[in-house]
């Protein structure tokens, strides 16, 4: 089993619509999980902290699930500039030294 | 805003060159990293440095060495260029520490490396 595992996709949705994005880890003990947003040949920019409490930033909620390993991702209410991938990232000892990328869920919202 | 600067944005190498890959920060972060990016793969760690003249190997060490004799400077080095090293190069830093403030990944805007 890969270390972080993400549906490639590509997530095809209208505008306005609603999605979610789920992403797999399999050490249990890791500490500190984050979104990150990737544009088309640019380099990856944090989107935003998951915390085991979950946490919203505008249109968008992260979420996290320990008991079966899974943060998740949903983006209400898509705009075009939202279209990018979306990187899991994991951190097993916390501290960001060895972080662990998922490959990247592709979304593209379609007017 | 932090500052995370690679030297090349496109760089061309014949098989069996040295390679130097520099990454210059300016937020005075002790860790910085080098990631490697694929189709498919992901981005893998090569190697990290959380202080001058430290080093850790990453999640795939084979075929690359680092150097950083300046808080922040961070270099890559291939030996002996392979079309398997063809690939995106990114470098990063970032504060240590859980909780730090800023945590968070900064990278540079990458180095697209072809090895002919």
């Amino acid at each position: 089993r890969k270390e972080v595992e993400q549906d490639p996709g590509p997530f095809n949705v209208p505008e306005g619509a609603t999605v979610a994005f789920n992403c797999t880890y399999s050490n249990s003990a890791s500490q500190s999980f984050f979104w990150y947003r990737q544009d088309c040949r640019k380099e990856p920019k944090l989107l935003m902290s998951v915390y085991s409490s979950g946490n919203e930033d505008g249109r968008f909620t992260a979420q996290l699930n320990r008991a079966s390993q899974y943060i998740s991702l949903l983006i209400r209410d898509s705009k075009l500039s939202d279209s990018a991938t979306y990187l899991c990232v994991v951190d097993p000892q916390g501290g960001y030294q060895k972080v662990t990328f998922g490959t990247g869920t592709k979304l593209q919202v379609i007017p | 805003d932090v500052k995370v600067t690679q030297s090349s944005r496109y760089l061309v190498k014949r098989t069996g060159e040295k390679v130097f890959l520099e990454c210059v920060q300016d937020m005075d972060h002790e860790n910085m990293f080098w990631y490697r990016q694929d189709p498919g793969l992901g981005l893998r760690l090569i190697y990290f440095s959380y202080d001058v003249k430290m080093k850790e190997k990453g999640d795939i060490p084979e075929g690359y060495s680092v150097s950083r004799e300046k808080k922040e400077r961070f270099s890559l080095i291939l030996e002996s260029a392979s079309t398997n090293q063809t690939s995106m190069y990114l470098c990063a830093s970032s504060f240590p520490g859980i909780g730090a403030t800023n945590e968070k990944l900064f990278f540079g805007s990458g180095t697209q490396l072809s090895v002919l």
